[in-house]
């Protein structure tokens, strides 16, 4: 049974970069497409971006111009990285596999909280 | 606000039937296939109707899903306590080139 578990710092201070990891067990990151989600009070759910295992990259829009995503296959890992953090993204961040169509997530992790405060 | 858009709350009482909606655009709902998520208290959404009205493995088929023209809809029949959650539907929209989600329907069981 494919599992994800984010991890990373729950506190970020404003002006500075968010950086979360998730590891996969239970199944290889190929060849599938691995996505990030984010759910804050006053946004709903939000998906901030996917790397597929070959390392190509699709960005939202409105974050793309702060958003970094990357992978380590040997460590069966995929990275998360936002700049110029402010309070408006202060939520729960979380890790996905994709499915094979876009919208589809079958395999979530637990969620990761992020907030964004000095 | 979302892209797609759900009533914020529903509600029934045990064994009713409950419908939620989820309205969009030719650009997301009307030329692509809907998924519905589950997200109970603390959790992550769960997948619960995908490609519109397909079940995964282990979802009651109490839960069943259908979509017409620019919307569409999620119905839960034989409503149970353990159904009281949250709701999201999902799609892609090709003007944005990105996933899109509903705001959310919070279903209470009364």
């Amino acid at each position: 049974q494919v599992q994800l578990q984010e991890s990373g710092p729950g506190l970020v201070r404003p002006s500075e970069t968010l950086s979360l990891t998730c590891t996969v067990s239970g199944g290889s990151i190929s060849p599938y497409y691995w996505s990030w989600i984010r759910q804050s009070a006053g946004k709903g759910l939000e998906w901030i971006g996917r790397i597929y295992s070959s390392g190509s990259t699709n960005y939202n829009p409105s974050l793309m111009s702060r958003v970094t995503l990357s992978l380590d296959t040997s460590k069966n890992q995929f990275s998360l990285k936002l700049t110029s953090v402010t309070a408006a993204d202060t939520a729960v961040y979380y890790c996905a596999r994709d499915g094979a169509d876009s919208g589809n997530y079958v395999y979530w992790g637990q969620g990761a909280l992020v907030i964004v405060s000095s | 606000q979302s892209v797609l858009t759900q009533p914020p709350s529903a509600s029934g009482t045990p064994g009713q039937r409950v419908t939620i909606s989820c309205s969009g655009s030719s650009s997301n709902i009307g030329g692509n296939y809907v998924f519905w998520y589950q997200q109970l208290p603390g959790t992550a959404p769960k997948l619960l109707i995908y490609r519109n009205n397909q079940r995964p493995s282990g979802v009651p088929d109490r839960f069943s899903g259908s979509k017409s023209g620019t919307s569409a809809s999620l119905a839960i029949s034989g409503l149970r306590s353990e159904d009281e959650a949250d709701y999201y539907c999902a799609t892609w929209d090709d003007s944005l080139s990105r996933p899109v989600f509903g705001g959310g329907t919070k279903l209470t069981v009364l």
